[in-house]
């Protein structure tokens, strides 16, 4: 299965600022995804990173408050922008391998925000 | 689109004992169906996933069981150790892994010693 690092691990941000996370891959994936987890529930994606594209949206999510880039097939960064206590979350990144069609978790980010 | 029920919300056994965790999905397209086990503070970990050409699967202490025409499937835990003890989501998707992938609402799991 693939490695996956996330960064920043945990950070505490002000309102109304914005934070960038990236993901990195050990090696080349197929698709990677971005997902939030609010405290104590399940998983709701958040947009499909797409390599040299524009990212694709799930609905109720905006690329004006949620940009994401893909520049190559490793590494993707999503940023939360203009943040407000309710952006307060884990933040994952997840990848579907090159051999294989199983998803994988990074460790995720937990964002707080005051 | 795809909707995951998933039951119970939280579990105690015994250490030793058997946990099961049930789901049930809408969409009939669906044919992937992965578990995941998320520690605290950690990312979900993929621990299970069977295929809807399968009925069953094993792994060690862990089975999942699928029916299609009910559109249910489980995860069962036999021998419980104290290490289970997490939050375990089940998952839908049609064309394995590649579409959007489902998840259920969750189940914490407590193994007590």
């Amino acid at each position: 299965s693939a490695v996956i690092s996330q960064k920043p691990s945990r950070d505490i941000c002000q309102r109304g600022t914005s934070l960038t996370i990236q993901c990195q891959v050990d090696s080349q994936v197929t698709m990677m995804f971005w997902y939030r987890q609010q405290p104590g529930q399940s998983l709701t994606l958040i947009a499909t990173a797409n390599q040299g594209s524009e990212a694709t949206y799930e609905s109720g999510f905006v690329i004006d408050k949620f940009p994401i880039s893909r520049p190559n097939l490793t590494f993707s960064t999503l940023t939360v922008s203009n943040m407000s206590p309710e952006d307060s979350s884990i933040y994952l990144c997840s990848v579907i391998g090159q051999a294989t069609d199983t998803q994988y978790f990074g460790p995720g980010t937990r964002l707080t925000v005051l | 689109g795809e909707n995951v029920e998933q039951h119970p919300s939280t579990l105690s056994v015994q250490e030793g004992d058997s946990a099961v965790i049930k789901c049930t999905y809408s969409d009939s397209a669906s044919n992937y169906f992965p578990w995941y086990k998320q520690e605290l503070g950690k990312g979900p970990q993929l621990i299970i996933d069977i295929r809807s050409n399968v009925g069953e699967k094993k792994d060690q202490r862990i089975a999942v069981t699928l029916n299609k025409t009910a559109k249910h499937f489980s995860l069962h835990i036999t021998e419980t150790q104290p290490e289970d003890s997490a939050v375990y989501f089940c998952a839908a998707s049609t064309s394995g892994g590649y579409q959007k992938v489902t998840f259920g609402t969750g189940t914490k799991l407590q193994v007590i010693p």
